[in-house]
């Protein structure tokens, strides 16, 4: 079955506290990526990456880190956490080009205390 | 800039009626395409209908379809004869760049179907 996973689902944690949160899609997609999602701001992408070792900022991309190791893989590093980012985040992935449907992870809600 | 613009905060709709979800858009871009996704209150993201900016015929799939119109920049999703599981958010949302895959999403509608 094609998907997109990440884990964990939920977390809470402390200011300060290094978390990764892990992200891998099982179609062989170039290209992969993570959102936010805010109460009345939508989806903002955080960081994106278009092929292994090739990875660029986003419009929200302060806070966090990426690496793409592997073609499958894409973790979102957060090195220090602090409250603001308390928000439900998607790791996404898609075909370059042309007019792609682009898969969702089922989301991880995070809460920074 | 690209942007997406969803006014509808929140709309109620009876079951069984049809309902219409407002989208506009904005881009320079000459080719784009408009994505509508659903989100329940389990959290994940569903894909339910595309459009290209090339396309002429709206699209539709199943209950769900796209009204698009390209000199407004509008595309509205329409659901019909709507169901108690229809409640959700939904999204609309605008691909990026033609060689990318970033998404560009608006602030969503709530909607909730009444029995």
């Amino acid at each position: 079955e094609a998907q997109v996973t990440q884990n964990p689902r939920y977390l809470i944690t402390v200011t300060g506290k290094k978390l990764t949160v892990t992200c891998s899609q099982n179609m062989n997609h170039e290209y992969m990526s993570w959102y936010r999602q805010d109460p009345g701001l939508g989806l903002r992408q955080i960081y994106y990456s278009m092929n292994v070792e090739v990875t660029d900022k986003g419009d929200v991309p302060e806070g966090y880190k990426v690496s793409r190791k592997e073609k499958r893989n894409f973790p979102l590093i957060l090195e220090s956490p602090s409250p603001n980012q308390t928000s439900l985040y998607f790791c996404a992935s898609t075909v370059i080009g042309g007019d792609n449907e682009q898969f969702f992870g089922p989301g991880t809600r995070l809460t920074v205390l | 800039a690209q942007k997406i613009t969803q006014t509808q905060p929140g709309m109620f709709v009876q079951e069984k009626e049809a309902v219409t979800l407002d989208c506009t858009y904005d881009t320079s871009d000459q080719s784009y395409g408009l994505f509508w996704y659903k989100q329940p209150s389990s959290g994940e993201m569903i894909f339910l209908i595309y459009q290209g900016s090339y396309d002429e015929q709206n699209a539709t799939e199943g209950r769900y379809s796209l009204n698009f119109q390209k000199a407004r920049k509008s595309a509205n999703l329409v659901i019909s004869a709507s169901q108690l599981g229809d409640s959700a958010m939904y999204f609309c949302a605008m691909k990026g760049a033609p060689q990318g895959g970033k998404l560009i999403f608006g602030q969503g509608t709530e909607l909730s179907v009444k029995p």
